[in-house]
C-alpha cells in the first residue's frame, strides 16, 4: 500500500524566512496530494492540495510543487509569520472517493518572532 | 452549516474496558473516515465508511471496529483496551465527490490507565 515519508520532522525558522517541507510517496498511482495544518490543540485543516495533472499550485504565501517522476512533493511557505507555527501533514491518495488518504508523520514548524 | 462533531471529547478508561466514540459528519457528507493520532506517528488510518459499508480498512487489530448508520453518523469501538490505545481519535467526513477533501472533527482524546 501507499507509504508517505515526510521530512524534516521539525523545523525552526525566523519570522520572514521561507520554510520548505518535503514528502515522498511510494504508490505511483497516487494522484491527489493535500497538505493539512494542525495548530496546537486544534483539528487538522486543509490548506492546499494538488493533483497529478498540475506541477505547481500557489495560494498567497503558500505553494506546493509535485514531481511525479521522483514521487515527491513539497510545501513552500514564504514570509513566515508566528501564526504559521503548527504541525504540517502531507498526504497522498489515488484520488476518487473510494481511495483512502495516507498521511505522513507530520512536521512541526516553529516560527520565531 | 455545522462541522464534524465528535463525542465525547475526553474520556478515561482502564485496561480491558471497551469504548465507543461517535462522529456526526457534515450534513450531506456520506463518507466518514477515522484516524488515530499519537505523538510521532502522525495520523494513522483506521477505517472508512460510506453508505453504511466499510470501504477501506487500515492495519489495526480486530479490537478496533466501526459502523455507520443510515444518517451517515458513525461510531468506532475499541474493545479490551490497552495502554497503547491512548490517543486522539479523529473523525473526518467528505462529500465523496471524487476527491478526498477531508473535514476533521475536534477529536476524542482517549486515555487508558
Amino acid at each position: 500500500g501507499e507509504n508517505v515519508e515526510q521530512h524534516p520532522s521539525t523545523l525552526s525558522v525566523q519570522e520572514g524566512d521561507s520554510a520548505v517541507i518535503k514528502c515522498t510517496y511510494s504508490d505511483s498511482a497516487s494522484n491527489y496530494f493535500p497538505w493539512y495544518k494542525q495548530e496546537l490543540g486544534k483539528r487538522p485543516q486543509l490548506i492546499i492540495d494538488i493533483r497529478s495533472n498540475v506541477g505547481e499550485k500557489k495560494d498567497q504565501r503558500i505553494a506546493v510543487t509535485l514531481n511525479k517522476t521522483a514521487k515527491h512533493f513539497s510545501l513552500h511557505i514564504t514570509e513566515t509569520q508566528p501564526e504559521d507555527s503548527a504541525v504540517y501533514f502531507c498526504a497522498a491518495s489515488r484520488g476518487g472517493g473510494s481511495e483512502k488518504l495516507v498521511f505522513g508523520k507530520g512536521m512541526k514548524l516553529t516560527v520565531n518572532p | 452549516k455545522a462541522g464534524v462533531t465528535q463525542t465525547p471529547r475526553y474520556l478515561i478508561k482502564t485496561r480491558g474496558q471497551q469504548v465507543t466514540l461517535s462522529c456526526s459528519p457534515i450534513s450531506g457528507h456520506r463518507s466518514v473516515s477515522w484516524y488515530q493520532q499519537t505523538p510521532g506517528q502522525g495520523l494513522q488510518f483506521l477505517f472508512e465508511y460510506f453508505s453504511e459499508t466499510q470501504r477501506n480498512k487500515g492495519n489495526f487489530p480486530g479490537r478496533f471496529s466501526g459502523r455507520q448508520f443510515s444518517n451517515s453518523r458513525s461510531e468506532m469501538n475499541v474493545s479490551t483496551l490497552e495502554l497503547g490505545d491512548s490517543a486522539l481519535y479523529l473523525c473526518a467526513s467528505s462529500h465523496d465527490s471524487g476527491a478526498n477533501v477531508l473535514t476533521f472533527g475536534a477529536g476524542s482524546r482517549l486515555t487508558v490507565l
